[in-house]
């Protein structure tokens, strides 16, 4: 069985761009999270979708922003990218139901 | 609101050794707790998980936690560390029916040969 799997695995944007990150869940599980590692910051709650919808958000500003489409994968977008926005996100994912979360290896977005 | 310590940032043991490692949170009621580990460039895994019930528990890889909710404590043990332990280990609570996650900061294991 196919993990939680995220792509692209690194991206390089400049300050001011927009980023995309991509993430799949497991098969069968509709609750998608994100979470941002930044260095010495730990894992910060980003979003949390289920069933299409935003269930749940961190203490994050407006631009980072995500969706989940109906085959429960899932998008972050974060707008006007700044320096302290690099960082690995992480996606994960879990039954409606369920209560642990399974997670991808991240994607490392640099900004310049 | 509720958080979640790890009050050790780094810890070094020698192969071989036990290992503790500790986590203390704060919230209204009994939360789900967790431990995850991350190899360096590597996403989190699961080593356990406890909802309710024994309050010690038995994860992967030969390592256990036990619930002490007077303390509001669950530490991560493991009687003899192995090198492949060394990793990142991170405490964290899950809200019950919102399915949000609170990490600790982490904990970063170096193993002595």
């Amino acid at each position: 069985e196919a993990g939680v799997t995220q792509s692209p695995t690194h991206l390089i944007k400049t300050r001011g761009q927009q980023a995309t990150l991509r993430c799949s869940p497991i098969s069968g599980h509709t609750s998608v999270y994100w979470y941002q590692q930044a260095l010495g910051l730990g894992l910060q709650f980003l979003l949390w979708y289920d069933e299409g919808e935003e269930r749940n958000r961190g203490n994050f500003p407006p631009r980072f922003s995500g969706r989940q489409f109906p085959n429960y994968s899932s998008e972050l977008n974060v707008n006007a990218l700044e320096l302290e926005d690099s960082a690995l996100y992480l996606c994960a994912s879990s039954f409606r139901t369920g209560t642990e979360a399974f997670f991808g290896q991240g994607t490392r977005l640099t900004v310049v | 609101a509720q958080s979640v310590t790890q009050p050790d940032i780094h810890i070094t043991v020698s192969e071989g050794a036990s290992l503790e490692l500790r986590c203390n949170y704060s919230y209204g009621a009994t939360p789900y707790l967790f431990w995850y580990v991350q190899s360096p460039g590597q996403g989190l895994q699961l080593l356990l998980k406890y909802f309710s019930g024994d309050t010690l528990v038995q994860g992967i890889k030969g390592f256990e936690a036990e619930f002490k909710r007077s303390q509001s404590s669950f530490n991560l043990r493991k009687p003899s560390v192995h090198w492949s332990d060394a990793a990142e280990y991170f405490c964290a609570v899950g809200e019950p029916g919102t399915y949000k996650y609170i990490f600790g900061t982490g904990t970063r294991l170096k193993v002595l040969a």
